[in-house]
């Protein structure tokens, strides 16, 4: 069984660009919510998915973007690029819609904006 | 402002001692779940509790739910270097699709 796999893990990118920030979900998992991690703190909610429909979203603007796939794979679009964009953006995976059930997490993609 | 409040934010120990980390809130959660974190990793689940007043066990370590489901506490005993990690307690709030995270208790446990 295939655990959650984002991609890419580290990049690096300037202010005012865009990035698109890719994740598989585990086998049989239907759901996928995005977290922000800024450093030496825990992860913030983006956004979740269900059946490729935005299913709940946080304090994050609309620069903040998403999909979900039919093969429930995701992705995560932001635009134009703050400095205060650098993060770890985790991917968590969950057979359950909603905030009940374990989140399986990515290793994330760590993104630095210079 | 965090809605969950995790103490201590850094704990450095030696090998063998006992430790307690805190999760608190004013807000009540319907579950409460706890995540280990290292290094290029994301969070693993170690536990959930649901029921207010509730103790689950794993091997050395002990979690606790508050009565009125607003806290909860981890409990370590005979810590072990490979105790070594950020632990995070996240809330799930009645009605809402996210997990609720604290900031996060950085333990390093020393040889």
């Amino acid at each position: 069984e295939t655990g959650v796999t984002q991609s890419p893990t580290h990049l690096i990118k300037t202010r005012g660009q865009q990035v698109t920030l890719r994740c598989s979900s585990q086998s049989g998992h239907n759901t996928v919510s995005w977290y922000q991690q800024a450093l030496g703190q825990g992860p913030q909610f983006i956004f979740q998915y269900y059946r490729e429909e935005e299913n709940g979203r946080g304090n994050f603007p609309p620069r903040f973007s998403g999909l979900q796939f039919p093969n429930y794979s995701s992705e995560l679009n932001v635009n134009a690029l703050e400095l205060d964009d650098s993060a770890l953006y985790l991917c968590a995976s969950s057979p359950f819609v909603g905030n009940t059930g374990e989140l399986f997490f990515g290793e994330g993609s760590r993104l630095t904006v210079l | 402002t965090q809605l969950l409040e995790q103490s201590p934010q850094f704990l450095s120990i030696q090998e063998g001692e006992n430790l307690t980390v805190y999760c608190n809130s004013s807000s009540v959660f319907s579950s409460l779940q706890w995540y280990r974190q290292e290094p290029g990793e994301g969070p693993v689940l170690l536990v959930t509790v649901v029921t207010g007043g509730e103790v689950k066990k794993l091997k050395r370590l002990t979690f606790q739910f508050g009565d009125a489901r607003k806290d909860s506490s981890l409990h370590i005993t005979a810590a072990q270097p490979g105790d070594t990690g950020l632990y995070l307690c996240a809330g799930a709030l009645q009605g809402a699709q996210k997990l609720v995270f604290g900031q996060g208790t950085r333990l390093t446990i020393n040889p």
